[in-house]
C-alpha cells in the first residue's frame, strides 16, 4: 500500500515562530503536494512539486515555502508563522500520470498558532 | 473564483436511505471527475471516478452521474450506511499541460443516523 506519513499530527506554535512540516512517501511518486483544510473552505493547495528540486506555486502560496531535496520528501516551511496559518495542512502524492486523479494522502498535521 | 461547487455543505440521511451530493464545475476543459472521502482523523481517499465520456459509472453502493451538458455531476450512495458517514469532496482536473492539480469542491458532511 502506499504509505504518505506526515511527521508531526499535532503541533502548538507562536507566532512568529517558523515552522517545519515534513512529508514522506514511499511508493516513488514523482508528485508531492500541499493542501491546506479548513471546515468551510475545503482543500485549498499550498504548493506542489512534479520532481526533485522543483516546485510550483498552487492557489494559496503566500506565507509558505517548500523544500524538496529527495524525491521521497516534499517539506512546508512558515517562515513566520502567524494565526491565520492555524490550520490542518495535508501532503499527498500521486504518480506520473496524474490524470488517473489519484492523490494519496496522508492523515495531516493540525498546527494551532497562537 | 471558485471552479467547482459543491453541494450541500452538510447532509443527514437515516440508514437505508439514499443520498445524494452534487457538484457543478466552470472550465470546460475538465474531464475527470474524481471523488473522495475522509473519515474524521484521517486523510482523504479516493473514492470513484468518471470521464466525461460515460454519464454513469457505478461501483456498489457509489454512483457517479455524469452531465455534461449541465457540467454537473453527482455522487449516490445507495443504502446508506452509518459507515458512510464522513466528508465527502468531489474534484476535477484536465489532462495534459499543468494537469497536475485537482480543484476541490467545499465538502460535504454526510451523517446517516442508525
Amino acid at each position: 500500500d502506499v504509505k504518505v506519513t506526515q511527521s508531526s499530527r499535532y503541533l502548538v506554535k507562536r507566532t512568529g515562530e517558523k515552522v517545519f512540516l515534513e512529508c514522506v512517501q514511499d511508493m516513488d511518486h514523482e508528485n508531492m503536494f500541499w493542501y491546506r483544510q479548513d471546515p468551510g473552505l475545503g482543500l485549498r493547495l499550498i504548493y506542489f512539486s512534479y520532481d526533485v528540486k522543483m516546485k510550483e506555486k498552487g492557489d494559496i502560496p503566500e506565507g509558505y515555502s517548500v523544500s524538496r531535496e529527495k524525491k521521497e520528501r516534499f517539506s512546508l516551511i512558515l517562515e513566520s508563522a502567524s494565526t491565520n496559518q492555524t490550520s490542518m495542512y495535508l501532503c499527498a502524492s500521486s504518480g506520473a500520470v496524474l490524470n488517473t486523479g489519484e492523490l494519496f494522502f496522508g492523515e495531516g498535521s493540525r498546527l494551532t498558532v497562537l | 473564483q471558485q471552479q467547482v461547487k459543491q453541494s450541500p455543505q452538510s447532509l443527514i440521511v437515516q440508514k437505508g436511505g439514499i443520498s445524494i451530493i452534487n457538484c457543478a464545475y466552470e472550465n470546460t476543459a475538465f474531464d475527470y471527475f474524481p471523488w473522495y472521502q475522509q473519515f474524521p482523523g484521517k486523510g482523504p481517499a479516493l473514492l470513484i471516478a468518471i470521464r466525461p465520456d460515460v454519464s454513469e459509472k457505478k461501483e456498489g453502493r457509489f454512483t457517479i452521474s455524469f452531465n455534461k451538458s449541465a457540467k454537473q455531476f453527482s455522487l449516490h450512495i445507495m443504502d446508506s450506511q452509518p459507515g458512510d458517514s464522513a466528508t465527502y469532496f468531489c474534484a476535477a482536473s484536465k489532462s495534459g499541460g499543468s494537469n497536475y492539480k485537482l480543484t476541490f469542491g467545499k465538502g460535504t458532511l454526510l451523517t446517516v443516523n442508525p
